[in-house]
C-alpha cells in the first residue's frame, strides 16, 4: 500500500492564484481530513468527509473547498489564494469512526 | 470549547535523560488520545494510542503514556531518550460523540535532544 499520497509537496502561488491540492489512499478508508499546520499553532482542521459524497467544515474552512466523489480521493481547492493561507498541509485518512489518523507527506505551500 | 493543551513548547534534553511531556484536555465525556511524532521534514506518525482499558499505554521506540481520567491529562513518558528522538510531538484528542468526526490537536512540543 501507498499510503496517504500528497501532490505537489512543494507550491508557490501569487495572492489570487486558484489551485488544488490533491489527497488520495489507498486503504479503502472512509474518513479524510484536511489539515493545516503552523508554527506554535499544532494542527488546525479546514475540512473532512465521513464518505464518498459527504464533506463537512472543520475549525478553519474559509477561503477552501473539497468534495469526495470517490473513496479513494479528497481533493482541497484555494478558490482565491491569500498570503495568510502560507502553510504546510496534510491531508489523513481514517479507517472506521475512532481510530487512528494515517498522515500524508505534506504539501508546503506559499502564497506571495 | 474543546481544547488540549501541551504547556512544554520546547524542551531540550541530554541523551540518556528521562523525558515527560504533558498533555491535558478540555472534554468531559469519553475520549480516544492519540501521541503523534514528527520527525524533521517528515508527515507525523502514530507513536501510541488509547481507547479504554489499562491506562497506561506502551507505543513504539519505547514510549509510553499515561491517561489519568480525573485530570484530563495524558503525558507522555520515555525513560532514556536518544538524539533520534529528536522531533515535534503532538497529543491528540477524539471525542466519542456520536456523529462527530473531529481530531482536536495540541500545538505540539519541539524535543531537542543533545548528544
Amino acid at each position: 500500500n501507498a499510503g496517504v499520497t500528497q501532490t505537489p509537496k512543494f507550491q508557490v502561488l501569487k495572492t489570487g492564484q486558484s489551485m488544488t491540492l490533491q489527497c488520495a489512499q489507498d486503504m479503502n478508508h472512509e474518513y479524510m481530513s484536511w489539515y493545516r499546520q503552523d508554527p506554535g499553532m499544532g494542527l488546525r482542521l479546514i475540512h473532512y468527509s465521513v464518505g464518498a459524497g459527504i464533506t463537512d467544515q472543520g475549525e478553519v474552512p474559509n477561503g477552501y473547498n473539497v468534495s469526495r466523489s470517490t473513496t479513494e480521493d479528497f481533493p482541497l481547492r484555494l478558490l482565491s489564494a491569500a498570503p495568510s493561507q502560507t502553510s504546510v498541509y496534510f491531508c489523513a485518512s481514517t479507517r472506521g469512526t475512532y481510530n487512528e489518523q494515517f498522515f500524508g507527506p505534506g504539501t508546503r505551500l506559499t502564497v506571495l | 470549547a474543546q481544547s488540549v493543551s501541551q504547556h512544554n513548547h520546547h524542551v531540550i534534553l541530554s541523551e540518556a535523560a528521562s523525558l515527560e511531556l504533558g498533555c491535558n484536555y478540555s472534554y468531559g465525556g469519553t475520549v480516544n488520545l492519540f501521541w503523534y511524532v514528527q520527525y524533521p521534514g517528515q508527515h507525523l506518525q502514530l507513536l501510541l494510542k488509547y481507547f479504554s482499558g489499562d491506562p497506561l499505554v506502551k507505543g513504539i521506540k519505547g514510549f509510553e503514556a499515561e491517561f489519568i481520567k480525573s485530570k484530563f491529562s495524558f503525558n507522555l513518558r520515555k525513560p532514556s531518550v536518544q538524539w533520534s528522538d529528536t522531533a515535534e510531538y503532538f497529543c491528540a484528542v477524539r471525542p466519542t460523540t456520536s456523529g462527530t468526526y473531529k481530531y482536536i490537536f495540541g500545538t505540539g512540543t519541539r524535543l531537542k535532544v543533545l548528544a
